[in-house]
């Protein structure tokens, strides 16, 4: 069965600093995975996604990650990080049932920016 | 709206009452899913509608929980005999029916059981 692992349960940067929050999953195929991010007592929202092409997937407000499949790691970065940036961050394997994907989620990772 | 909606935002019952989730998809997502999110956790797959049809329901963790979406629009997600284990926060998630088009998710349903 497929399993994301998010090792980094909380981090804290300082504003303006490089961020990386590292995602390792476990899947038999080719992958489709994804980024979400959520804010308190919110939904989730796509920040990026990767099904296949360009392992450097661009996202929005200014993340990236990169798909290394000989490393099973899809890692989110951005090269400086704003306040606003501070929520839950949650890497996601997509698995075909039917029509569409199903996502497996990790468990997140609990961005802090100080000031 | 142009998001999917959710409602109630908050629920509380009692143990063993029953409850019903309702999510409004993006008008002309084919695909719906139902996610829960226990306190602290990612969320977890519970079930998944194309169109009408309930094509998987593997995640839903008993036969308390039931899910329809008769007209292949609104679903509801409903749980009997509510138990304190069952509180957590519903997703709900749309997208249009193709495998490379990703999920927009609803706000969600914060359930307590008391």
């Amino acid at each position: 069965a497929q399993s994301v692992t998010q090792p980094d349960i909380h981090i804290t940067v300082s504003e303006g600093a490089s961020l990386e929050l590292r995602c390792n999953y476990s899947y038999g195929a080719t992958p489709y995975l994804f980024w979400y991010v959520q804010s308190p007592g919110q939904g989730l929202q796509l920040l990026l996604k990767y099904f296949s092409g360009d392992t450097l997937v661009q996202g929005i407000k200014g993340f990236e990650a990169e798909f290394k499949r000989s490393q099973s790691s899809f890692n989110l970065r951005k090269p400086s990080v704003h306040w606003s940036d501070a929520a839950e961050y949650f890497c996601a394997v997509g698995v075909l049932t039917g029509g569409g994907n199903k996502l497996t989620f990790g468990t997140g990772t609990q961005l802090k920016v100080e000031l | 709206g142009a998001g999917v909606s959710q409602s109630p935002r908050y629920k509380v019952a009692k143990r063993g009452q029953d409850v019903a989730l309702r999510c409004d998809p993006i008008s002309g997502h084919v695909s719906l899913f139902w996610y829960q999110q226990a306190l602290g956790q990612g969320p977890e797959f519970l079930t998944y509608f194309q169109n009408e049809a309930q094509l998987d329901k593997s995640g839903l963790p008993s036969d308390r929980f039931f899910a329809e979406r008769p007209e292949g629009s609104v679903s509801t997600l409903k749980i009997q005999r509510t138990q304190q284990e069952d509180s957590a926060v519903y997703l709900c998630a749309s997208s249009v029916d193709r495998v490379n088009q990703p999920q927009h998710f609803g706000d969600g349903t914060r359930l307590s059981i008391l």
